[in-house]
């Protein structure tokens, strides 16, 4: 069926490095595509989005990109803080089919000191 | 501003008994959903309200499930007979429900049921 999917479960990074977190989607119709952050006992809080006319787009510290022809959503994080230890999801909206999202599975970034 | 508040934060009960799981959306979101997340594993999605559409159900895993959004605010989400299995983190979600559909999702802190 169709999935959201991580390539990896859980990255360590020092701090003070870059983090990038990879999402593979399998329906190519997905529009709509949102990372998430998810500390442990909270709920997730959204990070970033982006849309499909889009390859590319920046937030504080954060860059997401998106490419289409391979069907893959990255998360780049800059200069890794502690406080950026968390599971990120990615999730893909597909338009017409409503507003609900469908989830990866999650990555664990674990920053070292 | 308030964000999405759910109540209670957990919930313990024994298995058989029904439950009650309360979601406060956004003031002035009118769309509103609820996930469930079990243990280390990604979201799954129940069930989405918005505005006075009949609610998208396509999620919800049986027919013990069912949820209700009174005044287009407040949702509870409610689970006859639980079983083991029902125990997750329960999360509601409001997004502000316009005509464009790509919309951010703001989550609440989610309830965490467990059934013994």
């Amino acid at each position: 069926g169709e999935s959201v999917g991580l390539h990896l479960p859980t990255l360590s990074v020092q701090e003070g490095d870059n983090s990038i977190i990879n999402c593979a989607y399998s329906n190519s119709a997905s529009d709509y595509f949102i990372w998430y952050k998810q500390e442990s006992g909270k709920g997730p809080q959204f990070i970033i989005d982006i849309r499909s006319n889009m390859d590319k787009r920046q937030g504080q510290r954060v860059t997401v990109l998106l490419n289409k022809t391979v069907k893959h959503l990255s998360l780049q994080i800059a200069a890794t803080q502690p406080g950026d230890s968390a599971v990120y999801f990615c999730a893909e909206n597909k338009g017409a089919a409503g507003n609900k999202l469908t989830f990866g599975g999650g990555t664990r970034v674990l920053v070292k000191p | 501003g308030a964000g999405v508040s759910q109540s209670p934060s957990n919930k313990v009960t024994e298995k058989g008994k029904d439950v009650e799981l309360r979601c406060d959306p956004i003031s002035g979101h009118t769309a509103l959903y609820w996930y469930r997340q079990s243990l280390g594993q990604g979201l799954e999605f129940l069930i989405y309200f918005q505005g006075n559409s009949a609610p998208d159900k396509s999620g919800l895993p049986s027919d013990r499930f069912s949820a209700e959004r009174t005044g287009g605010s407040v949702s509870t989400l409610t689970i006859q007979r639980t079983q083991q299995e029902d125990s997750a983190v329960y999360l509601c979600a409001s997004s502000l429900g316009g005509t464009e559909y790509q919309e951010t999702q703001y989550f609440g802190p989610g309830t965490r049921l467990l059934v013994l």
